[in-house]
């Protein structure tokens, strides 16, 4: 599959513990962004990286929140001090930079995190 | 502010009826319009897009969608609906003016086809 690939799908943890997520976009995509989707709303745009620079952060990305993407390939969510409002599905897509920026972002599975 | 709305929660439909699923949207710039589907335990897969031309823009598995800049609408049609149409639809808008790219979805519409 050379899809978008998230690991792990699922993560339980408990209040207060520290938690991180990757993501490995399609291979020749360098636009890399991150997305917050809880129950009943659509997805929330958290981050975006353009090769290894990340260039928009979301209000919603408080200072407990990290992402990387080193060597502009896959891609580090990091939550510090987890709190029970951090429970959703993150979503990490990518997109191909080409003629007029139009290209679609593609969607991988997401990572369910639930904080106990 | 960018925003868009999806005003039915859900929408039913018989199978082989035709299917709209409405969104509008408010942007500052020139819009480019979305439309994704999830199912579930998946995460979301592109249907159609629209940036510029024809108002009509047709996608994948039969979809099509209809630009009316005057309404800023974008809304989600197929002819005759299938049992296996039955997931969770998205619509999104990137702002033209937006240098991050990201977009802006809607908080959704639960299509439901009936046999």
């Amino acid at each position: 599959d050379t899809g978008v690939s998230q690991d792990p799908r699922h993560k339980i943890t408990k209040r207060g513990q520290n938690v991180t997520f990757r993501c490995d976009p399609i291979s020749e995509h360098n636009r890399l962004y991150w997305y917050r989707q809880t129950l009943g709303q659509g997805p929330e745009f958290l981050t975006y990286f353009q090769n290894e620079a990340q260039l928009e952060k979301s209000r919603l990305l408080s200072d407990r929140f990290s992402a990387e993407r080193p060597k502009g390939s896959f891609s580090t969510l990091e939550i510090q001090r987890t709190e029970q409002g951090d429970s959703a599905m993150y979503l990490c897509a990518s997109s191909l930079r080409g003629a007029g920026d139009y290209n679609e972002q593609f969607f991988g599975p997401g990572t369910r995190l639930t904080v106990l | 502010a960018q925003s868009v709305a999806q005003p039915e929660d859900q929408v039913n439909v018989a199978e082989g009826n035709p299917l709209t699923v409405k969104c509008t949207y408010s942007v500052s710039g020139n819009p480019y319009l979305f439309w994704y589907v999830q199912y579930p335990n998946r995460g979301l897969q592109f249907l159609l897009k629209y940036i510029t031309g024809d108002n009509l823009v047709k996608g994948s598995y039969g979809f099509e969608a209809e630009f009316n800049k005057s309404q800023t609408s974008f809304h989600l049609k197929k002819p005759s609906a299938l049992v296996s149409d039955s997931a969770l639809y998205f619509c999104a808008v990137r702002d033209g003016r937006d240098s991050s790219y990201k977009l802006i979805f809607g908080s959704g519409t639960r299509l439901l086809v009936r046999p």
